[in-house]
């Protein structure tokens, strides 16, 4: 089982609908968690971090937690094309800077 | 505020070389993390340097290795260099105060490492 599962997709929606994108853990020590977004050929880039369990709302991104299910999720709402990426989870078991990615899972914001 | 820096960008090594990398954090960042991506392992944690002391070590050879200086800049160092080493190495950086709250890590723009 890996440490960090995401459905690789890719996930194609319409503009102007919510993506949503999922991801479990496998470490219940985990204590942070956050949604890296990364264009080909670029680095992954923060977008969210979340800590305690239920939403957090940040513009037209919302990032959800579940410690006792162990998933995180991230809401897109009013898609664009430019969300069009490969959004990654990462899990932090600790205070330090070890993250534990996902494989990433790649949206398609259609026009 | 200037983000994460990485040199150089790009690098073409021989197989059997060494190469070194720099990182230079954010400023007040003492957290140094690199990882290498490969489109078939993806994101892999290396190793995470605080205060010029290794805190964490991920599961690669000893032919990778790093280190920190004491203004946070870092440095990572592959020896005897193998056709699967070719990747994007990238470094992240964090306050690495104590605290989860302080663990938000960003990532310079990656050296992108062909070996041949």
């Amino acid at each position: 089982q890996k440490e960090v599962e995401q459905n690789s997709g890719p996930l194609s929606v319409p503009e102007g609908a919510i993506a949503s994108l999922n991801c479990t853990y496998s470490d219940r020590g985990s204590q942070s968690f956050f949604w890296y977004r990364q264009y080909s050929g670029k680095s992954p880039e923060l977008i969210m971090s979340i800590y305690s369990n239920g939403d957090k709302e940040d513009g037209r991104f919302t990032a959800q937690l579940n410690k006792a299910s162990q998933y995180v999720s991230l809401l897109i709402r009013d898609s664009q094309p430019s969300d069009s990426a490969t959004y990654l989870c990462a899990v932090n078991r600790g205070a330090t800077n070890k993250l534990i990615f996902g494989t990433g899972t790649l949206l398609a914001v259609q026009p | 505020k200037a983000g994460v820096t990485q040199t150089p960008r790009y690098l073409i090594k021989t197989r059997g070389q060494q190469v070194t990398l720099s990182c230079s954090p954010i400023s007040g960042h003492r957290s140094v993390s690199w990882y290498q991506q490969t489109p078939g392992q993806g994101l892999q944690f290396l190793f995470e340097y605080f205060s010029e002391t290794q805190r964490n070590k991920g599961n690669f050879p000893g032919r990778f290795s790093g280190r920190q200086f004491s203004n946070s800049r870092s440095e990572m160092n592959v020896s005897t260099l193998e056709l699967g080493d070719s990747a994007l190495y990238l470094c992240a950086s964090s306050l690495g105060k104590s605290g989860i709250l302080n663990t938000e890590a960003f990532f310079g723009q990656g050296t992108r490492l062909t070996v041949v």
